[in-house]
Order: structure tokens, then sequence, then C-alpha cells
């Protein structure tokens, strides 16, 4: 079974600061990996996906790695800002469902 | 191009009762998919749709079904609601077709409190 963990649970910047969020899955047969956000009481957003033969992608202040033999990704933020609290969910697909990890609570404070 | 669409938003419902949640995809998916999120168990895969087949399903009691439609709208029910069935219930589309995993889109989600 597919397990899916992030590190850390919480975190708090000042804003500014560059951020790297982790996530781990057991089993590395996996289609793709999404990144997604979401703020309190809201739907996910989704950030980036990566395909499994995919190293690694980027959208504007965002990157996100792929390591699946390590079974690892990575998600990079850069200059951080206040807009950017919220929690971000790593997930995993090996089919047709979604794995999530429990998250990360980001807060960047002014 | 709309986003996924989710009715109601909110719910309250006694225990006993059962509840049907809809789910609009985003125009062009065929593939919709229900999550459950609470507090203490995160994000927990429900069941996925495609062509009004059930593709997969995931590890819920048979209180919990679902449907989809041929305009791939789909919808979940809960009977017999339990205290624990409070949760953010959401679904999510794609273009997902046979054995291919595409990038999945969110809706806002459905609260539902049971008392």
């Amino acid at each position: 079974k597919q397990e899916v963990t992030q590190i850390p649970a919480a975190l708090s910047v000042p804003e500014g600061e560059n951020l790297v969020l982790n996530c781990s899955f057991t089993d590395s047969a996996i289609y793709n990996l999404q990144w997604f956000r979401q703020d309190p009481g809201k739907g996910l957003t989704s950030l980036l996906l990566i395909q499994s033969s995919q190293r690694e992608q980027t959208s504007g202040r965002l990157n996100a790695s792929l390591d699946k033999s390590s079974g690892r990704s990575t998600l990079y933020i850069a200059a951080s800002q206040p807009g950017d609290s919220a929690t971000y969910l790593c997930a995993v697909s090996s089919g047709y469902a979604l794995n999530f990890g429990k998250g990360t609570s980001l807060l960047v404070t002014p | 191009k709309a986003g996924v669409t989710q009715t109601p938003r909110y719910l309250i419902k006694t225990r006993g009762q059962q509840v049907t949640l809809s789910c609009s995809p985003i125009s062009g998916h065929r593939s919709v998919s229900w999550y459950q999120q609470t507090p203490g168990q995160g994000l927990q895969f429900l069941f996925e749709y495609f062509s009004e087949t059930q593709r997969n399903k995931g590890n819920f009691p048979g209180r919990f079904s679902g449907r989809q439609f041929s305009n791939s709208r789909s919808e979940m029910n809960v009977s017999t609601l339990e205290l624990g069935d409070s949760a953010l219930y959401l679904c999510a589309s794609s273009l997902a077709t046979q054995g291919v995993s595409y990038e999945q889109y969110f809706g806002p989600g459905t609260r539902l409190t049971v008392t």
C-alpha cells in the first residue's frame, strides 16, 4: 500500500526566504506526482504535476523535483510571500486514485 | 473554462439520514473522483468514475456509493449517516483515459456536518 509522508508538518518563515517542502513515498511504481495548495476551508489548487518520466517542473517561483528511485519529491518556493501561507499537499498517483500526504502547513510572516 | 463545481457547499444532517452530493466536472473531462477530508485521516480516496463506470473504489463501507451520468456529472450518496461522516467531500475531474493518469482538478468541496 502506498504511504506518503510530508516533512515538516508545519513551517513558519519570514517573508523573502527560500524554502523547501519534502515529500516521500514508499512505492516507486507511480504514474505521476502532484503538488497542491489548500487554503483553510477551501478546495485544492493544483500547483505542479510531474510525470514519472520527468525529473522536475517549474512554475513561476515554484520548482518541484522528483526522484522516483529514492521515493522523494521536493517543492522549492523562492522568495516567499505572506500570500504563500497555506497547506501544501503532495499526492502520488499509482493508477486511478491519488494517495495524499498529511500536508505541510506554511506560515509566511511579514 | 469553468472549473469543477460542487453542490451544495454546506450541509447539516442528522445521524441516520442520507445525503446526496453533486459534482460537475470541467467540460471535456470524463473522469470524476471523490475524496473525503477529515482532520484525523487527511484526504482519502472514495471512488473514481469514467464513462459512467466505477473503475476504482477506496476502503469505505457500502454506505458510500456513487454514480456518473452520461454528461459526466457525478453524484455520491451516503446512507445512514454517522457522526464520523462529518467531513469535507471533494470532487476532482481529469482527462484520464484508459490506464492513463492525468492532472486532477478539484472543486471547492461540500462541507457535511452530521449532528
